[in-house]
């Protein structure tokens, strides 16, 4: 119930071509989604975030596409760069509950972006 | 800038020693933080909930007396990594939720001699 299942595992993409990276829960209190970037070394970023009323969110070259009925969501950048290789990880929570253990992550995503 | 300080970044210890690393937010107050292990390629395992004035909260397997962690003020929390040996050698990264969002710190490399 409280699992985030993340796809794929890894992922080498050319350089300008698009990655794609998804995510799915089981449960649905879960309402806000979030994604990290961490390189090697350092401590996730967030990177983009998104909540269940909207279908899609975008920030520069990311974009967040969410299907609440089937309970998943998936990263895209578009024109990806070398800089861009890093680990992608998913994640989500119950925002009203500001206490709680409730960001739960998925295993995470090797992106490779090749020059 | 970064919300969440984390401090040592790196640290070199013999084995049985102590280590202690510190997580402060920067600008807003955090009664909550949390406190991750992760391996090499792995994903970020919690260890515990600190919290602010309390105890804190341990994960199943997770050695209370060997991680101490102390919460004790809105912007503070350590973790003492107490008798370290080899097998704790490890990125420990601490979290902290503020204005709806969790930050992260950059994480502090432990390696046990």
């Amino acid at each position: 119930q409280q699992q985030v299942k993340q796809s794929p595992q890894s992922l080498i993409v050319q350089k300008g071509g698009i990655s794609i990276i998804n995510c799915a829960y089981e449960n649905t209190a879960f309402d806000y989604f979030p994604w990290y970037q961490q390189f090697p070394g350092k401590g996730p970023a967030l990177l983009i975030a998104i909540r269940p009323d909207v279908s899609e969110k975008k920030e520069g070259r990311f974009t967040i596409s969410f299907n609440k009925s089937a309970k998943q969501f998936s990263l895209h950048i578009m024109d990806s760069q070398p800089g861009d290789s890093a680990t992608y990880f998913c994640a989500a929570s119950i925002s009203r509950d500001n206490y709680g253990q409730n960001f739960v992550f998925g295993p995470g995503t090797r992106l490779s972006v090749l020059p | 800038g970064a919300v969440v300080s984390q401090h040592p970044s790196r640290v070199i210890c013999k084995s049985g020693t102590s280590v202690k690393i510190e997580c402060r937010s920067l600008d807003f107050q955090a009664t909550t933080m949390f406190w991750y292990r992760q391996f090499p390629k792995k994903s970020l395992m919690l260890m515990a909930t600190s919290n602010e004035g309390s105890k804190a909260t341990y994960e199943q397997g997770v050695e209370k007396d060997k991680f101490l962690i102390n919460h004790a003020s809105l912007t503070l929390s350590t973790l003492t990594v107490t008798s370290a040996h080899p097998e704790d050698s490890s990125f420990y990264i601490c979290s902290a939720r503020g204005r709806g969002e969790l930050f992260f710190g950059e994480g502090s490399r432990l390696t046990v001699l």
